[in-house]
């Protein structure tokens, strides 16, 4: 079974900074991998998907890496602003799907 | 654990006829119970947010008359796929957050495989 690993557990950095959430998964057999967001009280977000086939995918200040490989995920947030203070989850999206316990994010004004 | 279930698990229907599909959170109370829908091999996409005794919030571009949510009980999601199309084919997911606890806490279902004919 696939299982995620999420480092940070969380993050707290002032506005402006740039910043680095990490995901790892055990099983390589992925078709992509999507990075969520989530506030207190909502749905996940859907903030990027990746596909297999893809190393990287960018929206705004946001990019997000895949090393299928390695198992791993990074998510890089350019400066940073309070707004984006949430949990960041990431997954494989598959029929059971498992996220990690994600990498709650604080950014300070 | 938080355990959420989902009834059926799989279905197959005739193109027009109405799907229901059931959530449960079976040891916890959910305020907030999450319908999302995912197509094969692509992303998990959030469809609604059913809060118990209220009217359910919908994501942009999910038709609140096609897929009818209904948070009766503070245990209990149905999402109805009325009048259900071939491409209204998917997996459905839903998941819970438990009405104690942190907020960003969800339990998820094991889904529910639709398949319209």
């Amino acid at each position: 079974k696939q299982e995620v690993t999420q480092i940070p557990a969380a993050l707290s950095v002032p506005e402006g900074e740039n910043l680095v959430l990490n995901c790892s998964f055990t099983d390589s057999a992925i078709y992509n991998l999507q990075w969520f967001r989530q506030d207190p009280g909502k749905g996940l977000t859907s903030l990027l998907l990746i596909q297999s086939s893809q190393r990287e995918q960018t929206s705004g200040r946001l990019n997000a890496s895949l090393d299928k490989s390695s198992g791993r995920s990074t998510l890089y947030i350019a400066a940073s602003q309070p707004g984006d203070s949430a949990t960041y989850l990431c997954a494989p999206p598959r029929d059971d799907m498992r996220f990690g316990a994600g990498t709650r994010l604080t950014v300070k004004p | 654990g938080a355990v959420v279930s989902q009834h059926p698990s799989r279905v197959i229907c005739k193109s027009g006829t109405s799907v229901k599909i059931e959530c449960r959170s079976l040891d916890f109370q959910a305020t907030t119970m999450f319908w999302y829908r995912q197509f094969p091999k692509k992303s998990l996409m959030l469809m609604a947010t059913s809060n118990e005794g209220s009217k359910a919030t919908y994501e942009q571009g999910v038709e609140k008359d096609k897929f009818l949510i209904n948070h009766a009980s503070l245990t209990l999601s149905t999402l109805t796929v009325t009048s259900a199309h071939p491409e209204d084919s998917s997996f459905y997911i839903c998941s819970a957050s438990p009405a104690s606890g942190p907020q960003e806490t969800q339990y998820f279902g094991p889904g529910t495989r639709l398949l319209v004919l």
